[in-house]
């Protein structure tokens, strides 16, 4: 079964530390993933997608995700966190062989000054 | 240009009610998905068109739910008979194709509150 795991509720980091949202999959073909990012009353905005080639992936705002295919894995990272970048993350993925997304419950970061 | 754009913002309705939710997707998007997002949740697919019809609707729970697109651009999210499980906020998003693994834009979504 296509599943998608955010084991972390919430995640703190202060200002400037690097961060990291975790995410891992579970899907029968070759997984398409991506990360997106919700701030309150607005939609889902698209962040960063990794289908194939280089395992680290660049997206906005200075994130990036590696993709481990051994432990399933698609980390959400960034250097040097902001306060702005407070709000909810979500991991999802996508069964190569269908449409359907699948969707982690996702991540609240919160960021201090 | 216009994102993809949700009527109406809030819904309030009672028990047993019957309610429609639309979706405006981006101009010249032929794919259009529907998800449910309940409190503490991920996004839950609903159903996948693609053009006019509907590829996936696997995600539907049941027969109380029912989407159209008939002319491949505005979708309708249809309920019958609300039950207050129906509660959570409904979000569309639109692809320009669903073939491949082109990026979804969603909209700001629909919060529906059966009362």
């Amino acid at each position: 079964a296509q599943s998608v795991a955010q084991p972390e509720d919430q995640v703190n980091v202060a200002e400037g530390n690097p961060l990291t949202v975790k995410c891992t999959y579970s899907v029968s073909g070759n997984p398409y993933l991506f990360w997106y990012v919700q701030y309150p009353n607005r939609g889902l905005q698209f962040l960063l997608k990794y289908i194939t080639g280089d395992n680290l992936v660049k997206g906005s705002y200075g994130f990036e995700a590696e993709f481990n295919k051994s432990q399933t894995s698609f980390h959400l990272k960034k250097p040097s966190a902001l306060v702005s970048d407070s709000a909810l993350y979500f991991c999802a993925v996508r069964d190569g062989r269908r449409d359907k997304f699948y969707f982690g419950s996702g991540t609240k970061l919160n960021v201090k000054p | 240009g216009a994102g993809v754009s949700q009527t109406p913002s809030n819904k309030v309705t009672e028990k047993g009610k019957y309610v429609e939710l639309r979706c405006d997707p981006i101009s010249g998007h032929t794919a259009l998905y529907w998800y449910r997002q309940s409190l503490g949740q991920g996004p839950e697919f609903l159903i996948y068109f693609q053009g006019t019809g509907a590829a996936d609707d696997s995600g539907l729970p049941n027969d109380r739910f029912f989407a159209v697109r008939p002319e491949g651009s505005v979708s309708t999210l249809k309920i019958q008979r609300t039950e207050r499980g129906d509660s959570a906020v409904y979000l569309c998003a639109s692809s320009s194709s669903g073939y491949d693994t082109d990026t979804q834009y969603f909209g700001p979504g629909t919060r529906l509150t059966v009362l």
